[in-house]
């Protein structure tokens, strides 16, 4: 089945400056790579998914990039401030299975 | 719309206990999930249902049943509490179609003693 793998598990950062989160996926047959954002006790909420016939999507501050052929994506979050401070996730869903996989969260802190 | 929503908040249970967890969504969506989420391992698939009447398991299954009666209730079923359940437990749904946006109730924070 598939398996997602996420880097780093915590990062720090300073306000202003950009973050990156990196995700590895091991089922070519994966499609769909949606991220996810968990704020402290609160259920998490999508922020943005790209699908495998796209290699890039923004969206304002955020952007996700999709490596097919090396089975990465990444998410890219420019100018932090203190809100984007939260648990991210990023999943894997594969075209014939309706299971989403997910990678096991990076916390993400950013100090004013 | 109230989206996905979730009964209980928060639950202790003694070791062996059984009880239902209960999850509901007024988005009319065919597909139904259930999580657990602990420290450090993200969100793992316990089981999920494509519409009613189909239900299927995902990575860990063991020590929870399911079923779908209707579109819009999914419960689940812990039938002889173990400490090793201590989670808390997020249902989501999406609509069919294909993979897309899944919608997180609130959350289940389940203590077995």
């Amino acid at each position: 089945g598939e398996n997602v793998e996420q880097h780093p598990s915590t990062l720090s950062v300073q306000e202003g400056d950009s973050a990156v989160i990196k995700c590895t996926y091991s089922d070519s047959a994966s499609n769909y790579f949606p991220w996810y954002k968990q704020e402290l006790g609160k259920r998490p909420q999508l922020i943005i998914d790209i699908r495998s016939n796209v290699g890039e999507k923004k969206d304002q501050r955020i952007a996700v990039t999709l490596n097919k052929t090396a089975k990465h994506f990444s998410l890219h979050i420019t100018e932090t401030q203190p809100e984007d401070s939260a648990v991210y996730f990023c999943a894997a869903s594969s075209g014939g299975s309706e299971k989403l996989v997910f990678g096991k969260g990076t916390k993400l802190t950013v100090n004013p | 719309n109230a989206g996905v929503t979730q009964t209980p908040k928060f639950q202790v249970l003694k070791t062996g206990q059984s009880m239902t967890l209960q999850c509901a969504q007024d988005m009319n969506h065919e597909y139904m999930s259930w999580y657990r989420q602990d420290p450090g391992m993200g969100l793992r698939l316990i089981h999920y249902s494509v519409g009613a009447g189909i239900t299927d398991q995902g990575e860990v299954p063991n020590g929870y049943n399911v079923s779908r009666s209707t579109t819009e209730d999914f419960p689940l079923r812990l039938l002889s509490a173990a400490p090793s359940q201590t989670s808390v437990y997020f249902c989501a749904s999406r609509s069919a179609g294909g993979p897309g946006t899944q919608y997180f109730g609130p959350g289940t924070r389940l203590l077995v003693l």
